[in-house]
C-alpha cells in the first residue's frame, strides 16, 4: 500500500526556521495538504494543494514542493506552533493516505 | 457558522454494535463529502472512508472496507460510522471532517472527534 513518509521529529529553537518533509512517489502527481494536530484537539489545515494557505493560518506557515518531496515550513518558530504535523496525498486510486506524523518541539 | 458536531464519547463491551453522529450546519450539508478519520491512542491519522450525503456515494480506505459501515441522512445533514461487532483494537478518537473536494480539495472543517473505548 501507498505510504507518505515524514520524520518522527523536529526540534527547534523560537525564531528559527522548521523544515518538515513528507516523501512519496505519488507526489509529483498528486496534491499535499498539511494539518496541525495540538494536544487534545481535531487537526487544523495548515497548507493545501502543496504552498497554499488558508485563511487565518499565519504567514509563517509556507510548504513547497519538489519531486517526491513536499515541505512544510515554518519560518520564525513560535512556542505555540509546538504540534504534530500530518501530511496527506492520494494514492493512484484516489485513496487519501496521511503521513506517520512529525512532532515539532519548540525548544 | 460551518461547523460539524459529533456525538459524544462511548464506552462498548467488545461484540457490541455502535452508531456514532456527525452533524454539519452552515453550509449546504449535501454539496461536500464527509471523511472519517482514525486516531488511535498516542497514534496517526488514519483515512476510513467518505461519504457524498447528496446520493450517498461511498468510498471505502481498503484497510476498513468490510469492517465499518458509513452512511448520511441527508434530511438531518448528519452522517454516521457504524459498527455491527466492535474489538478492543477499535478504541480510537474518530473523526468527520469536510472535504472541499471542489475548493481547497483538502478536509477543511473537521469535528471535535468522538471517543469510542472498548472493553471488557
Amino acid at each position: 500500500s501507498y505510504e507518505l513518509t515524514q520524520p518522527p521529529s523536529v526540534s527547534v529553537s523560537p525564531g528559527q526556521t522548521a523544515r518538515i518533509t513528507c516523501s512519496g512517489d505519488a507526489l509529483p502527481k498528486q496534491y499535499a495538504y498539511w494539518y496541525q494536530q495540538k494536544p487534545g484537539q481535531a487537526p487544523v489545515l495548515v497548507i493545501y494543494k502543496d504552498s497554499e494557505r488558508p485563511s487565518g493560518i499565519p504567514e509563517r506557515f509556507s510548504g513547497s514542493s519538489s519531486g517526491t518531496t513536499v515541505t512544510l515550513t515554518i519560518s520564525g518558530v513560535q512556542a505555540e506552533d509546538e504540534a504534530d504535523y500530518y501530511c496527506q496525498s492520494a494514492d493512484s486510486s484516489g485513496n487519501w493516505v496521511f503521513g506517520g506524523g512529525t512532532k515539532l518541539t519548540v525548544l | 457558522e460551518v461547523q460539524l458536531v459529533q456525538s459524544g464519547a462511548e464506552v462498548k463491551k467488545p461484540g457490541e454494535s455502535l452508531k456514532i453522529s456527525c452533524k454539519g450546519s452552515g453550509y449546504s450539508f449535501t454539496s461536500y463529502w464527509i471523511g472519517w478519520v482514525r486516531q488511535m491512542p498516542g497514534k496517526g491519522l488514519e483515512w476510513m472512508g467518505i461519504i457524498y450525503p447528496g446520493d450517498s456515494d461511498t468510498r471505502y480506505s481498503p484497510s476498513f472496507q468490510g469492517q465499518v459501515t458509513i452512511s448520511a441522512d441527508k434530511s438531518i445533514s448528519t452522517a454516521y460510522l457504524q459498527w455491527s461487532s466492535l474489538k478492543a483494537s477499535d478504541t480510537a478518537m474518530y473523526y468527520c471532517a469536510r472535504w472541499d473536494s471542489s475548493g481547497c480539495g483538502a478536509f477543511d472543517i473537521w469535528g471535535q472527534g468522538t471517543m469510542v473505548t472498548v472493553s471488557s
